[in-house]
């Protein structure tokens, strides 16, 4: 059972335009969630990750925006750039695990 | 090293062959977990080493896989009589801390092909 349901599966936007993948889970038990970013034949690297304490981070041009209540979190990506292209991956993890669960993945393109 | 390191980055094997996935890990991270993303799927987990601690196994699809981990640093995943389900990207990771509240660092992974 897919513990971290992630939508879309693909995403196609023009340059400098808002890029937006969505995220859910069930488990509250679920208490760091991170976003990962994989370009082809590269592992996937760490993009910008929140807790449940707050309901938005920002890091330069990427905002994860966090509903608690609804147990759903997003990635937007402002700007959107050709050099973002790449695989996004949302994942959940609790501290009392050893593992994180992973989205299936949006591949985005951004379109020059 | 500077980031984790992953070998072969490829690898294609007859069907029944057995496989080893080497990772080395970051130097001085504690924590190493293997994870296995298949084509147009999420990552899956398969097994998560912690010091001197017990591995913790319970992502490992069957017993035709294992995993060890040499001295707290280097580890090989090891896939006996290989099916073609066993295709996939095999990657590896590594933190300095159990890793499920500050996230991971991760190989470039190694990508097996059974034929």
């Amino acid at each position: 059972q897919q513990q971290v349901k992630q939508s879309p599966q693909s995403l196609i936007v023009q340059k400098g335009g808002i890029s937006i993948i969505n995220c859910a889970y069930e488990n509250t038990a679920f208490d760091y969630f991170p976003w990962y970013q994989q370009f082809p034949g590269k592992g996937p690297a760490l993009l910008i990750a929140i807790r449940p304490d707050v309901s938005e981070k920002k890091e330069g041009r990427f905002t994860i925006s966090f509903n608690k209540s609804a147990k759903q979190f997003s990635l937007h990506i402002m700007d959107s750039q050709p050099g973002d292209s790449a695989t996004y991956f949302c994942a959940a993890s609790s501290n009392t695990g050893n593992q994180f669960y992973f989205g299936t993945g949006t591949s985005l393109t951004v379109i020059p | 090293g500077a980031g984790v390191s992953q070998s072969p980055s490829n690898k294609v094997t007859e069907k029944g062959k057995d496989v080893e996935l080497r990772c080395d890990p970051i130097s001085g991270h504690t924590a190493l977990y293997w994870y296995r993303q298949s084509l147009g799927q999420g990552l899956e987990f398969l097994i998560y080493f912690q010091g001197n601690s017990a591995p913790d196994k319970s992502g490992l699809p069957s017993d035709r896989f294992s995993a060890e981990r040499t001295g707290g640093s280097v580890s090989t995943l090891t896939i006996q009589r290989t099916q073609q389900e066993d295709s996939a990207v095999y990657l590896c990771a590594s933190s300095t801390t159990p890793a499920t509240n500050y996230g991971y660092t991760f190989g470039s992974g190694t990508r097996l092909t059974v034929v």
